[in-house]
C-alpha cells in the first residue's frame, strides 16, 4: 500500500528564514510523483511543486525547492526566504502509475511564519 | 482564466435535508474528483469520474452519490446529512494521464454545516 508521512502537526519560523518541511512516502512502484500544496485557512489547495521519481534533479519553483532523496523515501519541502503570506497548512501528496489518477495525502504540517 | 468553480462556497442545510454541491471547470480536465476534508485532515477522496466512467472509492458511505452531466460539471449528493458530515468538499480536476505528473487543480471548496 502506498502511504505518505508528514511527521510534524505544526512549525513555526521567523519571517525571511528558511525552513523545511519533512515528507516520507512508502511505495513498492518504481514509477511515482510526489506534489506539495499549500492551504491557506481559506480552503482552497493551491499547487507549489512537483518531482517525479526518474526526475534527476531536485525541482525548484521560485522560493520552493524539493529536496528529493530517493533512497531514503524522503521529498521534503524547503521555502526559503518565508514570508508571512507562507503561513498555511502543507500537504504532501503522491501519485503512483498503479494507481489511477489519485492522489494519497500526508496528515500536513501547519506553517506558521512569525515576525 | 481556467479554473475550477464551487458553488455555494457555504452551504448550512438541516439534518437529513439532502443538499447539493456543485462544481464546474473551464480546464476541460478529463478526470473530475470530490474530496471530503473534515478540520484538521487531510483530504478524503469520496469518488472521481474519468470521463463518464464513475469511481467510488471503498469506504465512500452509501449516503453520498454523484452526478457528471457533462465534461464541465459536477454535482456531490448527500441525500440524508448527519452531523459527521459536517466537513470542507473540495472538487479538483486533472487531465487522465499514464505519467506519474497528474497536477490536480482544485475550487475554493464548500464548507458544509449540518445543523
Amino acid at each position: 500500500a502506498q502511504k505518505i508521512t508528514q511527521t510534524q502537526p505544526g512549525m513555526f519560523v521567523q519571517e525571511k528564514e528558511a525552513v523545511t518541511l519533512d515528507c516520507t512516502y512508502d511505495t513498492s512502484d518504481p514509477s511515482y510523483g510526489l506534489f506539495w500544496y499549500k492551504q491557506p485557512s481559506s480552503g482552497e489547495m493551491i499547487f507549489l511543486i512537483y518531482q517525479g521519481s526518474y526526475d534527476q534533479q531536485n525541482a525548484t519553483e521560485g522560493r520552493y525547492s524539493l529536496n528529493f532523496q530517493k533512497a531514503r523515501k524522503s521529498a521534503n519541502l524547503v521555502i526559503s526566504a518565508s514570508q508571512l503570506g507562507d503561513s498555511a497548512m502543507y500537504f504532501c501528496a503522491m501519485r503512483f502509475t498503479g494507481g489511477g489518477n489519485k492522489l494519497t495525502f500526508g496528515t500536513g504540517t501547519q506553517l506558521k511564519v512569525e515576525l | 482564466d481556467a479554473m475550477v468553480i464551487q458553488n455555494p462556497r457555504y452551504q448550512v442545510t438541516q439534518f437529513g435535508k439532502p443538499v447539493t454541491l456543485s462544481c464546474s471547470q473551464t480546464l476541460n480536465h478529463n478526470v473530475m474528483y470530490w474530496y471530503q476534508q473534515k478540520s484538521s485532515q487531510a483530504p478524503k477522496l469520496l469518488f472521481h469520474y474519468y470521463d463518464k466512467d464513475f469511481n467510488n472509492e471503498a469506504d465512500t458511505p452509501d449516503n453520498f452519490q454523484s452526478r457528471r452531466p457533462n465534461t464541465s460539471f459536477c454535482f456531490l449528493d448527500i441525500r440524508s446529512p448527519g452531523l459527521g458530515d459536517a466537513a470542507m468538499y473540495l472538487c479538483a480536476t486533472s487531465r487522465a494521464s499514464g505519467s506519474s505528473y497528474n497536477e490536480q487543480f482544485f475550487g475554493p471548496g464548500t464548507r458544509l454545516t449540518v445543523l
